[in-house]
């Protein structure tokens, strides 16, 4: 069965410091990851996803993962950090021909000015 | 904006009330989902639907019924809920079996059980 972990329920990083949000998965197969965010109030929006290809993924608003097969983790960063990005959050995986989209708890981002 | 429509926001409802929970989809997306969303506990599928059939429910009690008339909209009727029913229920549409493209989510409709 297919699985996602975010270690961290809370990350706190100052404005301008570089930030990470970790993401390790468990899939049968080969893996489709995704990246989420989710604002007050909001559904969730589409940063990044890795299908294939190149490691290294970017996505909206300066953000990028990378994916990682030998330690099954697809963290998410960005260089330098904004107040802007303080919101939630999500790890998504599916596996290639399967319907089914998991997400991971979330991690709450907070952005410090 | 994502394309994705969900009606209404917010809905409260008595526990021995029926109501209906729209979402509505004109991107092209075969796939269709219904996720809950709620304090305590991460997203959890609830349905998958994929060319208008379900190919998925993730042991949802039969209070919650789905229905997918057609490939741009998805329905989810609710009864005799209970108040830990109470979350945000979010829609989500994607191409077909995820193969190219990511999921697209509606802004949800917030439910209360009272």
């Amino acid at each position: 069965a297919q699985s996602v972990a975010q270690p961290e329920d809370q990350v706190n990083v100052a404005e301008g410091n570089p930030l990470t949000v970790k993401c390790t998965y468990s899939v049968s197969g080969n893996p489709y990851l995704f990246w989420y965010v989710q604002y007050p109030n909001r559904g969730l929006q589409f940063l990044l996803k890795y299908i294939t290809g190149d490691n290294l993924v970017k996505g909206s608003y300066g953000f990028e993962a990378e994916f990682n097969k030998s330690q099954t983790s697809f963290h998410l960063k960005k260089p330098s950090a904004l107040v802007s990005d303080s919101a939630l959050y999500f790890c998504a995986v599916s596996a290639r021909g399967d319907d089914k989209i998991i997400f991971g708890k979330g991690t709450r981002l907070h952005i410090l000015p | 904006e994502t394309g994705v429509t969900q009606t209404p926001r917010h809905l409260v409802m008595g526990m021995t009330n029926k109501k209906s929970l729209k979402c509505e989809q004109h991107l092209g997306h075969n796939a269709m989902y219904w996720y809950k969303q709620s304090a305590k506990k991460p997203l959890e599928l609830m349905f998958v639907y994929n060319f208008k059939e379900q190919t998925e429910n993730n042991s949802v009690p039969s209070r919650f019924s789905p229905e997918c008339p057609n490939s741009s909209h998805l329905f989810l009727h609710l009864h005799t809920l209970q108040p830990e029913d109470s979350a945000l229920y979010l829609c989500a549409s994607s191409l077909s079996r995820v193969r190219t493209g990511e999921a697209f989510f509606g802004q949800g409709t917030r439910l209360t059980v009272v």
